[in-house]
This record gives C-alpha cells, structure tokens and sequence, in this order.
C-alpha cells in the first residue's frame, strides 16, 4: 500500500529563519512526487514536481530535493507571506491515482 | 483562463437531503477528480474520472456518485446526505491533451459542506 507521511505536522519560525518539511513515502514505482501549497479556504497550487532521485527544483525561497525514500522541501528566509500548509503528493507508476500526505501547515513570524 | 471552477461555494443540507456539486475546468484536461478534505485526514479521493466517459472509484465512495457529463464538466452527487459528509470538497483535474506523465493537478477553490 502506499503511503506517504509529513513531518513535522506543524512549525513555526521567526522571518529569516530557514527550515525543511520532510515527506517519506513508499509507493510502488515512484512516477512523480509533487508539492504543493495551500492558503486557508483555498484549493492546492502547484508548487514543483520531482521524478528521479537526487532532482533538485527551486522558486523563490524553497527548494524541493527528492530521494529514494523522502523529499524535503527546504525554506530560505522565510517571510509571513510563506504561512501555508504544504502538502507532498506521489503518483505510482501506472496510475492516474495520487496518494496525499496530510501536509505541514508553516506559521512564520514576522 | 478561469482554471477549475466550483459551484456552489458554501451549502447548508439537513440529513436527508440531495445535491450536486458542480466542477468544469477550461484547461482541455482528460482526467478530473473529485476529493475530501477532513482535519487531520489530508485529501482522500472520492471519485476520479481518466478520460470523458470513464468513471472509478476512489479511497472514500460510498454515498456519491458522479457523472463526467463531457470533457470540461465533472459532478459530484450525494443522493441523502449524512453529518458524515460534512467536509470541504476539492475537484481537480489534470494531463492536458498530448503530454505524457503530466499528472500535475490543477485544483478548484473549493465547496464547504454542512450538513445537519
């Protein structure tokens, strides 16, 4: 069964200072795992997607890296407007079905 | 582009009672989807559709039902809502026409749910 865990559930940080958001997971086939962020009383937005480990993707202040086994979504200075909830998604190979994790909902402090 | 969009935004059922959650995207999208977000649960899918004509079931179908009425139109019905059923809904869709493992999904803003 695939599964997919996010730690920790929730952190909160002072402006500047930088973190990472963990998401493991075992999935049959990795075809993609995906980032995404999402604001209170929204839907998810796309942040990056990742396929083979050792990838590496950036926009603004995070990163996302990915291995065999975890990604990490590391944060650089963060600012308040980086407050969101980030959830890691994997698709297997061969399906169109995601599997979630219940995501990391990031407070930052000015 | 609107994107993914829902109607309604906010319902109030009481046990019992039927509707249907509407989702069209404009993105020439194949597959769509139709998901759960509960506190402390993440998203659960309820119901995804692979391409216009196709239906199957997700994590969490029991007491929906959809119809994928064309290519840009994915409903969500519940035929007699229970409390249980209170939740925020997502639809989402994704894979545009031609591009292989583009299974980034595109989400809507969302219909909150309450049902008494």
């Amino acid at each position: 069964e695939d599964q997919v865990t996010q730690s920790p559930e929730a952190l909160r940080l002072q402006e500047g200072e930088s973190s990472s958001l963990n998401c493991s997971y075992t999935v049959s086939g990795l075809r993609g795992l995906f980032w995404y962020r999402q604001d209170p009383g929204k839907g998810p937005e796309f942040l990056f997607t990742l396929y083979s480990a050792g990838e590496e993707k950036e926009k603004e202040r995070l990163k996302a890296t990915l291995t065999k086994k975890e990604s990490f979504l590391h944060i650089t200075a963060p600012k308040p407007e980086d407050s969101a909830t980030y959830l890691c998604a994997v698709h297997p190979g061969g399906s169109y079905i995601p599997t979630f994790g219940r995501g990391t909902s990031l407070i930052v402090h000015p | 582009n609107a994107g993914v969009t829902q109607t309604p935004k906010f319902q109030v059922l009481k046990t019992g009672q039927s509707m249907t959650l509407q989702c069209a995207q404009d993105m020439n999208h194949n597959s769509m989807y139709w998901y759960r977000q509960d506190p402390g649960m993440g998203l659960r899918l309820i119901y995804y559709s692979a391409s216009e004509g196709t239906t199957d079931k997700g994590e969490v179908p029991n007491g929906y039902n959809v119809s994928r009425l064309n290519k840009r139109e994915f409903s969500l019905r519940l035929e007699s809502a229970a409390p249980s059923q209170t939740s925020v809904y997502f639809c989402a869709s994704s894979a545009p026409e031609g591009l292989e493992y583009q299974e980034t999904q595109y989400f809507g803003p969302g219909t909150r749910l309450l049902v008494l």
